[in-house]
């Protein structure tokens, strides 16, 4: 069974700081893996996804992630957080067949200024 | 070009009553998967309609049905609410080949069970 993990329940960073929220993953066969974003109240938004090809992931407001096939990683960063990315994000694993999204249980991000 | 759209936004409604949510999917896209997000957690997946049938299940009690219209647009039905079926319910549709695509996400709809 495919499997999310992000184990830090909640990360803090000053405002022009890089950030690293960390994601890792169970699946069998080759993952297909997403961030999406959570505001307030808010559906998620989706920031990146890597399916296939360069490890390196950019995706919306800056992000990007790296896929780390040997160690079932796929980490979100930023080279320099905004206050206005304080929010909640979660990690997604959608195995190569079936069409379930399984998410992670999400980590909050605080910026401070 | 509106997104996915979900009604009602709130929804208060007593134990082992039924309840009815509504979402209409994103310009474009045939296919809805409904979630469960209860407070402090991730998404659980429901189900996913494509093509007016049901493609996939997740781990929820039959309680929990669903259907798809021809204009792709889907409800999400719950009978015999309990108190842990309050949630945040979220719908997302998608492209429905099998092209990898990300899934976009409606603003849900809180259900209140008391």
């Amino acid at each position: 069974a495919q499997s999310v993990a992000q184990p830090e329940d909640q990360v803090n960073v000053a405002e022009g700081n890089p950030l690293t929220v960390k994601c890792t993953y169970s699946v069998s066969g080759n993952p297909y893996l997403f961030w999406y974003v959570q505001y307030p109240n808010r559906g998620l938004q989706f920031l990146l996804k890597y399916i296939t090809g360069d490890n390196l992931v950019k995706g919306s407001y800056g992000f990007e992630a790296e896929f780390n096939k040997s160690q079932t990683s796929f980490h979100l960063k930023k080279p320099s957080a905004l206050v206005s990315d304080s929010a909640l994000y979660f990690c997604a694993v959608r195995e190569t067949r079936g069409q379930n999204f399984v998410f992670g249980p999400g980590t909050r991000l605080s910026v401070l200024p | 070009d509106a997104g996915v759209t979900q009604s009602p936004t709130h929804l208060i409604k007593t134990r082992g009553q039924q309840v009815t949510l509504r979402c209409s999917p994103k310009s474009g896209h045939d296919t809805v998967s409904w979630y469960q997000q209860a407070l402090g957690q991730g998404p659980q997946f429901i189900f996913q309609y494509y093509e007016e049938e049901e493609r996939q299940r997740g781990n929820f009690p039959d309680r929990f049905s669903g259907h798809q219209f021809p204009n792709y647009s889907s409800e999400l039905n719950v009978n015999a609410l309990l108190l842990g079926d309050s949630a945040l319910y979220l719908c997302a549709s998608s492209g429905g080949d099998n092209r990898v695509y990300e899934q976009y996400f409606g603003p849900g709809t809180r259900l209140t069970v008391t």
